[in-house]
Parts: C-alpha cells; structure tokens; sequence
C-alpha cells in the first residue's frame, strides 16, 4: 500500500512555544489530507481536511487559529500547534486519500505523541 | 448525518478463539465500509473493505459483510493470534471531495496466549 510518513514522531516542547509536524504521501499524490488527533482511550478526533492550494476545512469545535494547516503540495502538509499548552499534548495523525470514491481508503501516517510541559 | 457504531471494549479472548466485533452504521445513499486496525504504537491500516451490498471483504484471516438490510459490517475471525491484540476502527465513506471517513470510537482486543 501507499506509504505515509510523519515528522517527528515524537516531540516535547515549552509551553506557549509553537510545534510544527509535517505529514507527506511518499509515493503518490494526495487529493486529500485529514488531521486527527487520537485520545488515551483510542478515539480518533477528526481535527480538519485540507486540499491542495485550498483553505482548510476545520471540524467544529477545533480554533483554527491555534492549528495553523498548510497544504503546500499534493505531497505535503504541515499541522502547526501554536502557543501550545499542557491541554495541547496528545497524539496526532495525519491521513491522506488518492481520489475522491467512496471505495479510496485513507493512508494514515505513525503519528506524533506531542508532549507540552 | 451519517454516523458508525461500533462495540465497546475492550474485547478478552484467548488465542484460537472466534471473534465478533460489531458495526452497525447509518448513511444515505451506499457508502463504502472499511475496517482500520491499529497495531501498538503504529498508525492505523487498512484491514479490509466492501465496496457495495453483499460485498465481503477479508484479509488476513479477517472477514466483514457489507449487509445493506441490517446496515452492519460485523468483523470476524475464526481464530484469533496473540499477533491480533490491537485496537479496530469501523468506518465508512460516501466519496467525493466534499464527504470524509466517518469512524467508529473502535474496539481493543486483547488476545491472551
């Protein structure tokens, strides 16, 4: 299948600092691109979908002025957690989907455990 | 609005044990059904999908029905491995740019030796 990475996969910052982690599609272009953010008891959050060259698009409930998504390419999307505090540290996903069928699975990368001091 | 339900867990067997895992979901139309598994400290994966009623999808032992008159896609699995412990997300898609996954809050399985 299709390969998803994500960078870094772990990281641990200040508070009121800003994190950036990048998701790319390693070996096809993505139509699409999800953000989630995964829960201790494994729910998974979908935080926002974004298109190539297009604004994203935010879930309700989730400041879009705090998770800054740049979709700079059909490879590439950055999730940046600005000013981010203690409430901030989770684990976030990053997906990506080939087409736009209902029968086109999504490609999750490993994820990145953000932790906020 | 289109919604997946699926059981809660965690979900105890021992290995060789027969597994069910439960997925009922509500959409208009005829969306796309898929199965996601998250091994420990790994991303999500696809399992299997079904593409349309009556459809089955399997891998690796794996098997799910896509049953339009109950609007289900059960998970099940003849005999389970220590190696099948991980964490199953039920989902569906209904295509087009506009549309996403919609997921199930998943189910963990543990499988005892």
């Amino acid at each position: 299948g299709a390969v998803v990475s994500q960078h870094p996969s772990w990281v641990i910052c200040k508070s009121g600092t800003s994190v950036k982690i990048e998701c790319r599609s390693l070996d096809f272009q993505a139509t699409t691109m999800f953000w989630y953010r995964q829960f201790p008891k494994q729910s998974l959050m979908l935080m926002a979908t974004s298109n190539e060259g297009s604004k994203a698009t935010y879930e309700q409930g989730v400041e879009k002025d705090k998770f800054l998504i740049n979709h700079a390419s059909l490879t590439l999307s950055t999730l940046t957690v600005t000013s981010a505090h203690p409430e901030d540290s989770s684990f976030y996903i990053c997906s990506a989907r080939k087409g736009l069928e209902s029968y086109n699975e999504q490609f999750f990368g490993p994820g990145t455990r953000l932790t906020v001091l | 609005g289109n919604s997946v339900t699926q059981m809660e867990g965690p979900v105890t067997l021992s290995e060789e044990a027969f597994l069910t895992i439960n997925c009922t979901y509500t959409a208009t139309g005829y969306p796309s059904l898929f199965w996601y598994v998250q091994y420990p400290g790994e991303g999500l994966q696809l399992l299997l999908k079904a593409t349309k009623a009556d459809d089955k999808g399997s891998n690796k032992g794996f098997e799910a029905t896509y049953r339009k008159e109950t609007t289900s896609f059960h998970l099940e699995k003849g005999s389970v491995q220590v190696s099948d412990s991980a964490v199953y997300f039920c989902a569906l898609n209904q295509g087009g740019g506009g549309f996403k996954t919609i997921f199930g809050a998943g189910t963990r399985l543990f499988v005892k030796a």
